[in-house]
């Protein structure tokens, strides 16, 4: 099946310090979506990605579709306390009704 | 707007029992449903989806099951918990005219004791 490899697993940053994380496939995405979870909720969508090479924004969150379009990463500047979560990135490589594939999530720690 | 709700929120259950878990969605017709299932600090694991009405995707052989009795009712159904049913279980829609984006419900967290 398809795989979608997260990295990092966790990061504990300082607050204002920016972030990165990002997730590579095996095969070739249509879609990425980035998802934020907080503790005890569902995840949350932060941006969504439909075109190779898109870069999108989000208030202090940006992301990018790879140009292979089999990686995607996600930055967060000058990041705060209420950043932290578990940070997930989603794909899906057709359009229809395939389900996306979830990579295994970031958890980011912020250290006032 | 399109809003989701899954309950109950929290639930302990002993081993052997029955369990059932109930989503709806409102504002949108005929969605993409899924049921997910988040093991403590893990990664989201897809169990079921479904297109339409008595259309039950299966991605993981297991002990639980899943029904959808009407458009925007979707039902995750055991009828003997194990210990390691424990986990915190989504459900979440997708637009039909594309599987692309999912939106997830508030969670359930069971506990098998």
């Amino acid at each position: 099946g398809q795989q979608l490899n997260q990295s990092p697993q966790s990061m504990f940053i300082q607050e204002g310090e920016d972030v990165s994380m990002n997730c590579t496939s095996s095969s070739i995405f249509n879609t990425w979506l980035w998802y934020k979870q907080e503790p005890g909720e569902g995840p949350v969508l932060l941006i969504a990605l439909y075109k190779a090479g898109e870069l999108t924004s989000n208030g202090r969150l940006t992301a990018q579709f790879g140009i292979t379009r089999k990686d995607s990463f996600l930055n967060i500047s000058a990041s705060i306390p209420s950043d932290v979560g578990i940070y997930f990135c989603a794909g899906q490589n057709r359009s229809g009704n395939t389900p996306l594939v979830f990579g295994k999530g970031t958890r980011l720690s912020v250290i006032a | 707007s399109q809003t989701i709700h899954q309950w109950p929120a929290t639930l302990v259950q002993p081993v052997g029992s029955p369990l059932s878990l109930e989503c709806t969605v409102e504002g949108t017709s005929n969605p993409n449903l899924y049921w997910y299932r988040q093991a403590a600090g893990r990664g989201l694991q897809l169990l079921f989806y479904s297109v339409g009405i008595g259309q039950i995707s299966s991605e993981v052989p297991q002990n639980l099951s899943a029904s959808r009795p009407q458009d925007r009712q979707f039902i995750l159904s055991s009828k003997k918990l194990l210990l390691s049913d424990s986990g915190f279980y989504l459900c979440a829609w997708s637009p039909v005219s594309s599987g692309n984006t999912i939106y997830f419900g508030e969670g359930s967290w069971l506990t098998v004791v």
